[in-house]
């Protein structure tokens, strides 16, 4: 079945306290991404990679660090993380044209 | 002027009327449209995409994109229960700049 996968799903932490989400997808993609939902703001990017080793910043990447290392997993590093990215975050993949995005099931996150 | 604007609603009709969402955009350089879905709790799925103007449909589901007025629309016939969730509109411009920007959904509710 195709599907993109991250865990945690949900995920409370504290200020400061490194962690990672993980993200794998089983299609091949190139093209994968994540980005953060907060209500009334909708999606917003948070970085993307076009294939292995190489990534880029979207709308909203400070505070964040991704790497791709291999075509199936993107992770997101949150180095010390702030109440600020207390929020729902999606990865997802595609693609080259980036048309047909698959989404993972959503990590809640909540940074106290 | 913000790239894409999609009213949020939220919009209630009853079982079985006609919906309409819509969304509008300032880039003429979009070349691709997407309709996306997303139950609460979920990450958000593809409906249906478009490239360029013209209409495309998928059972009771409509995608018109009118380019010369930067204006897409999603039609949503015999609308059931299931159909309530939020519904996100996104374009890109295709080929190597494949980033996704999103509209911040439309929510909408179909009673019984």
């Amino acid at each position: 079945e195709a599907q993109v996968t991250q865990n945690p799903r949900y995920l409370i932490t504290v200020t400061g306290k490194k962690l990672t989400v993980t993200c794998s997808q089983n299609m091949n993609h190139e093209y994968m991404s994540w980005y953060r939902q907060d209500p009334g703001l909708g999606l917003r990017q948070i970085y993307y990679s076009m294939n292995v080793e190489v990534t880029d910043k979207g709308d909203v990447p400070e505070g964040y660090k991704v790497s791709r290392k291999e075509k199936r997993n993107f992770p997101l590093i949150l180095e010390s993380p702030s109440p600020n990215q207390t929020s729902l975050y999606f990865c997802a993949s595609s693609g080259a044209k980036n048309t047909e995005a698959f989404f993972g099931q959503g990590t809640r996150l909540t940074v106290v | 002027q913000k790239e894409v604007e999609q009213d949020p609603g939220p919009l209630s009709v009853p079982e079985g009327a006609i919906v309409s969402l819509n969304c509008t955009y300032s880039n003429s350089a979009f070349q691709y449209f997407m309709w996306y879905r997303q139950y609460s709790r979920k990450g958000p799925e593809l409906l249906m995409y478009t490239y360029s103007s013209g209409n495309k449909e998928d059972g009771r589901f409509t995608a018109q994109v009118d380019k010369s007025s930067k204006y897409i629309s999603l039609f949503i016939r015999d609308s059931q229960p299931s159909d309530s969730a939020t519904y996100l509109c996104a374009m890109n411009y295709g080929g190597s700049q494949g980033n996704l920007i999103f509209g911040k959904g439309t929510k909408l509710s179909v009673k019984p």
